[in-house]
């Protein structure tokens, strides 16, 4: 079973402020890092996949970054707004022969108006 | 626009009772799962099927069986459901695994 932790489990932030969360993941045999948005009672959506050591990927306020040597992925949020508010997960695959993705138990984010 | 359908949205069964969720993908992706999510313990991975005809457990394969019927369908059967069976499913398919997975509206399921 691949570990993969995410922290902090959960967080509240102003409205305005810019936040991170973090995602740890097996350094050895890294082949996707999945970042994925889940409201409440929705489904989770995907933000960004990441396959390549030092990958930056944007998406309007959010980014994201990747290290694949030490086995980490921060999500960035820059001026938060409360629509940001949802579960944050993260989901890593090993290995090109492998098409297992196992996910982190995800961070929740709440933006207080 | 469909992408991925589940089917049913909610089930509440009896200790014993069986039953198939049902899952169907109009993305013509090759990889299917099935998960569960627990509050708690995040998105878990029951089984996958890489491509059409093959199927392996994840992290949570007991007391389930899957069948991939074609390259659209991957059903999930709980033969003899338990109360530690209720919790909310969830389907999802990819193309590739370094692509995004995209998931159906989930399954509440209640065994009682």
């Amino acid at each position: 079973i691949l570990n993969v932790e995410q922290s902090p489990q959960s967080l509240h932030v102003q409205e305005g402020d810019s936040t991170n969360f973090t995602c740890s993941f097996p350094s050895s045999n890294f082949y996707a890092l999945h970042w994925y948005r889940w409201e409440t009672a929705k489904s989770p959506e995907a933000l960004f996949v990441m396959t390549l050591n030092g990958d930056e990927k944007k998406k309007g306020r959010i980014s994201a970054t990747l290290n694949t040597k030490e086995g980490y992925s921060y999500l960035y949020i820059k001026g938060s707004q409360p629509e940001d508010s949802a579960t944050y997960l993260c989901a890593f695959s090993s290995g090109a022969g492998s098409y297992q993705l196992t996910f982190g138990k995800g961070t929740k984010l709440s933006v207080i108006p | 626009n469909a992408g991925v359908t589940q089917t049913p949205k909610f089930q509440v069964l009896k200790t014993g009772q069986s039953m198939t969720l049902q899952c169907a993908q109009d993305m013509n992706h090759n990889s299917m799962y099935w998960y569960r999510q627990d509050p708690g313990m995040g998105l878990r991975l029951i089984y996958y099927s890489a491509s059409e005809g093959t199927t392996d457990k994840g992290e949570v394969p007991n007391g389930y069986n899957v069948s991939r019927l074609n390259k659209r369908e991957f059903s999930l059967r709980l033969e003899s459901a338990a109360p530690s069976q209720t919790s909310v499913y969830f389907c999802a398919s990819s193309d590739l695994v370094n692509t995004e997975a995209f998931f159906g509206q989930g399954t509440r399921l209640t065994v009682v």
